[in-house]
């Protein structure tokens, strides 16, 4: 099994409607980040977590809020979607100082 | 604030070939963390290879290794008996020690040509 899960993997939504992506990891990690992939840009950070009562605000977190429900799940939440907002949707997990292991990413295109 | 540029949006190479991908960085951290990950069309985000800002030995793995200059803040890869399976997005990365966060480069699509 994945060791980073995403859902959905794939997802078309209209505009103004809230949609939510989630994310668990079985590495057991306490560090867990969202990030957003745009062509030309690479990835930016949303959200960071660094254990359950720890979230913080990363390069690109407005229009977005997250959930840390456990360890091992982090949610990423998009009140009123928008067009700009189509983008592919990465999470990820990892202990400093050791790479980032990452889901298999959530296309999102709002309509 | 750390930036990672990568100035080469596209690259391509010939199969058996050897290929060099670049990357600079700005900071004023002493130490960190460099990092290569491959991104195939799959879009799945694999790490390559990764380097301590405080070794002066640069980092091998198998045929992928870089050329880490820290004065000159530049961070290469190297990618040695170029494979089909080469074929991606390669993106390089900076983590700030004890950071956890990743700043990542706008990423280089390297072609592999039979």
């Amino acid at each position: 099994d994945a060791d980073v899960t995403q859902t959905p993997r794939n997802r078309i939504t209209k505009t103004g409607k809230r949609i939510m992506l989630e994310c668990s990891q079985t590495k057991g990690h306490d560090r867990m980040y969202w990030y957003r992939q745009d062509p030309g840009l690479g990835l930016r950070l949303i959200y960071y977590s660094f254990d359950v009562k720890d979230i913080n605000k990363g390069e690109i977190s407005d229009g977005y809020s997250v959930s840390r429900q456990a360890q091992a799940k982090f949610s990423l939440s998009l009140e009123s979607a928008i067009p700009n907002q189509t983008a592919l949707y990465f999470c990820a997990t990892g202990q400093v100082p050791y790479e980032q292991y990452f889901g298999p990413g959530t296309r999102l295109t709002v309509t | 604030a750390q930036t990672v540029t990568q100035s080469q949006p596209e690259m391509s190479v010939q199969e058996a070939e050897t290929v060099t991908l670049s990357c600079t960085y700005d900071t004023s951290e002493n130490n960190y963390y460099l990092f290569w990950y491959k991104q195939p069309p799959s879009r799945q985000m694999i790490l390559v290879i990764r380097q301590e800002a405080y070794k002066q030995q640069n980092a091998t793995e198998n045929r992928f290794s870089v050329n880490f200059q820290k004065a000159a803040k530049s961070f290469s890869l190297k990618i040695s008996d170029s494979q089909l399976g080469d074929t991606a997005m390669y993106f390089c990365a900076f983590m700030k020690y004890q950071g956890g966060k990743l700043i990542f480069g706008q990423g280089t699509e390297l072609s592999v040509k039979p």
